[in-house]
C-alpha cells in the first residue's frame, strides 16, 4: 500500500518570504510517479507537477521548484518569494505506474501568505 | 486544452434521496475515476474504471455507490440513499495510460 505524509499541517508566512512544504512517501514499488497539487479555496485541484520515480533532477518553474530525494523518499516544494495568490491547501501525491492507478493523497498544507 | 467538466457545481440533496454526480471526461482518455474530499480532509480515491467495468474500488465505495458510462461521453456517480456522511466535494478525473490524471473542478454534495 502506498502513503504519503504531509507532517505541516498549516504554514504562515509573510510575503515575499520563501517556503518549502515538506513530503514523505512508501511504496514499495519501484516505479512510480509523484505528483504535487494546489487548492484555492475555490476548490477546484489544480496540478502543478508530475514527477517520475526514475527521474530525480530537481525542477523549478517560475517561483516553484521541486526537491526529488529517493534516498529520503521525499518530495519538497518550496515556492520562492511567495506571494498572497499562493495561499491555498498543498497536496502531495502518489501513484503507480501502469494502465490505471488510483493517486494516493497526502493530507495536505494550508499555506498561508500574509501581505 | 481538453478538461474534465463535471455537473452539477452544487447539490443539495435530503437524507435518503438517489443522487447522480455527471462528468465528462476528456474524449479520448480510457481510464475514469472518482474520488471524494470531506470537507478539510484529504482526497480520497472511491473507484477507477476502465473498459466498462470496475477496475478498482476502495472500502469506501460500498454498495450504495455504483458507477456507469451511460453513453460514449459521460461517466457517472451514483448514490442510492444518501446519508449526512456522504456530504463532501466529489472529484471525477479521466487518464490515458501512464499519464496523469485530469481532474475535474467537482461536485459539492450537501445532504441535509
Amino acid at each position: 500500500a502506498q502513503k504519503v505524509t504531509q507532517a505541516q499541517t498549516e504554514i504562515s508566512v509573510v510575503e515575499k518570504e520563501d517556503v518549502t512544504l515538506d513530503c514523505v512517501y512508501e511504496t514499495r514499488d519501484t516505479t512510480y510517479y509523484l505528483f504535487w497539487y494546489k487548492q484555492p479555496p475555490s476548490g477546484e485541484l489544480v496540478f502543478l507537477i508530475r514527477r517520475n520515480s526514475f527521474d530525480e533532477q530537481n525542477e523549478i518553474s517560475g517561483r516553484y521548484s521541486w526537491n526529488f530525494q529517493k534516498s529520503t523518499s521525499s518530495f519538497n516544494f518550496t515556492i520562492t518569494a511567495s506571494q498572497v495568490v499562493d495561499s491555498a491547501v498543498y497536496f502531495c501525491a502518489l501513484s503507480l505506474s501502469g494502465g490505471y492507478q488510483k493517486v494516493t493523497f497526502g493530507t495536505g498544507t494550508k499555506l498561508q501568505v500574509i501581505p | 486544452e481538453p478538461e474534465v467538466t463535471q455537473t452539477p457545481s452544487h447539490q443539495v440533496t435530503q437524507m435518503g434521496q438517489e443522487v447522480i454526480l455527471r462528468c465528462v471526461p476528456i474524449s479520448n482518455h480510457l481510464y475514469f475515476y472518482w474520488y471524494r474530499q470531506i470537507l478539510g480532509q484529504k482526497v480520497e480515491f472511491l473507484v477507477s474504471f476502465y473498459n466498462n467495468e470496475i477496475s478498482e474500488k476502495s472500502e469506501i465505495f460500498d454498495d450504495q455507490f455504483s458507477v456507469e458510462r451511460p453513453d460514449g461521453s459521460n461517466f457517472t456517480l451514483k448514490i442510492r440513499s444518501t446519508k449526512l456522511e456522504d456530504s463532501a466535494m466529489y472529484f471525477c478525473a479521466s487518464s490515458d495510460a501512464n499519464r496523469e490524471q485530469y481532474f475535474g473542478p467537482g461536485t459539492r454534495l450537501t445532504v441535509t
